[in-house]
């Protein structure tokens, strides 16, 4: 079947450390992929989008990597603090699939200081 | 600019009521849907609408209607609450549906209780 994985675990962080998520994908072929932040009680907020012809995308402290043939996504964020902590999702855009996303359960992540 | 408001944030409903969640946006987007989510799964779409007076079902659609008569509203019906349809739900929408790479900007979610 077809499915999108992100680590169900929180992952706990050092302020001032990277923090690096993972989304796994199987049986798609997707052209874009995209990260957003959601914090307690509200909506995802959009943050990333990678295509997939480009390897790396950067915005200020956050980079996303997207690599076709392991089917992987990083996320990276440098400088971590304890503001971005929170729940990160990513979702792919299979091209095919008439404008529906996939979504993963999200990571979410805490940065102690 | 307002973005996407949803109303209610809160809501409780007996099995068997009917309910509309009411879902506005101000950025004149074309695109516009309804998402679900339930603990330790992602997000899955119930309708989305490409334009006013064109809906479509997405992965969830049972149980839920949707119109568009405006560019503005989506609201989604709930016609017979069950407790299965417990969960937080969310409106999201972007702009125009060719441009595939257009982020979605979400509205703050209702959650909905059916006993």
């Amino acid at each position: 079947s077809q499915k999108i994985e992100q680590n169900s675990e929180a992952l706990n962080i050092q302020e001032g450390k990277t923090a690096t998520l993972t989304c796994n994908y199987t049986n798609y072929s997707p052209a874009y992929l995209q990260w957003y932040r959601q914090d307690p009680g509200r909506g995802p907020v959009f943050l990333l989008l990678i295509r997939e012809n480009e390897k790396e995308k950067r915005k200020e402290r956050l980079k996303v990597t997207f690599d076709t043939t392991l089917k992987q996504s990083l996320f990276h964020i440098t400088a971590s603090q304890p503001a971005d902590s929170a729940t990160y999702l990513c979702a792919l855009d299979p091209l095919d699939s008439n404008y529906q996303l996939i979504w993963g359960a999200g990571t979410k992540l805490i940065i102690k200081p | 600019n307002a973005g996407v408001t949803q109303t209610p944030k809160f809501q409780v409903l007996k099995t068997g009521q009917s309910m509309t969640l009411q879902c506005a946006q101000d950025m004149n987007h074309e695109y516009m849907s309804w998402y679900r989510q339930d603990p330790g799964m992602g997000l899955r779409l119930i309708h989305y609408s490409v334009g006013a007076g064109i809906t479509d079902q997405g992965e969830v659609p049972n149980g839920y209607n949707v119109s568009r008569s405006t560019t503005e509203d989506f609201p989604l019906r709930l016609l017979s609450a069950a407790p299965s349809q417990t969960s937080v739900y969310f409106c999201a929408s972007s702009q125009a549906p060719a441009e595939r790479d257009s982020p979605l900007h979400f509205g703050n979610g209702t959650r909905l209780t059916v006993t």
